[in-house]
């Protein structure tokens, strides 16, 4: 089974401060296909970075994403009043098994 | 606008059973896969389904295997979710995500959900 752990489980911070969130996996993902979403209350998720580190279209570049094999990396340089969600790592790299990370939160 | 729009939640039984649609616009919906993803209340997101491009193909986890069917009407740019033995802890938003391939990829597009309570 493939397992994604977020770290840590929430991350408390100030606007302005920078938030460094860590996705590791229990196998190394293929071709670095690991991808970040932001999901706020009552919304849908929404697809900030894929393969590990190609930010989606539309998406700041205060977003950045690195790593490769079993850790991972989603950094907000300069946090955002808007920036204050749940972020989660997802890994598409052991298809057709597609697999979710726990969420890390962001609060101020 | 690529656009998904889910439908057909509702309050079911345990045991009973509950269809979803996935509506898509904006884009050539023959040429993507199409995943389901469900978030249980106060909880993370958790995958259930895809569907390849043409339909030949389907996955599954486990934990709704042999309950779950996903199918396709290229014709009609719909995607559909048969739920059946359901559970109280299939509890929650249903999710349809467009792939960004047509056998695998990121979820480049969601809709904004569908909400399913199995409760007596």
């Amino acid at each position: 089974e493939f397992v994604l752990t977020q770290s840590p489980g929430t991350l408390s911070l100030s606007p302005g401060e920078r938030a460094t969130l860590s996705c590791r996996a229990s196998q190394t993902i293929s071709s670095n296909f690991l991808a970040w979403y932001q999901q706020k209350p009552g919304q849908a998720p929404r697809l900030l970075i894929y393969g590990a580190s190609r930010r989606a279209s539309g998406i700041p570049d205060r977003f950045s994403g690195s790593g490769s094999g079993t850790h991972f990396t989603l950094t907000i340089s300069r946090l955002e009043p808007d920036d204050f969600a749940v972020y989660y790592c997802q890994q598409y790299g052991n298809s057709p098994e597609w697999t979710f990370g726990q969420g890390t939160k962001v609060e101020v | 606008q690529m656009q998904l729009v889910e439908s057909g939640g509702g309050v079911v039984q345990p045991g009973g059973s509950l269809r979803l649609s996935c509506g898509a616009s904006g884009f050539r919906f023959r040429s993507y896969g199409i995943h389901w993803v469900r978030q249980a209340p106060g909880k993370g997101l958790d995958w259930v389904a895809f569907i390849w491009h043409d339909g030949d193909k389907k996955s599954y986890p486990d934990s709704v295997k042999g309950r779950f069917n996903i199918t396709r009407d290229n014709s009609a740019n719909t995607v559909f979710l048969q739920m059946s033995r359901l559970k109280a802890e299939d509890t929650a938003v249903y999710y349809c995500a467009k792939a960004s391939g047509m056998s695998n990829g990121y979820m480049d597009v969601w809709g904004k959900g569908t909400t399913v309570t199995v409760s007596s």
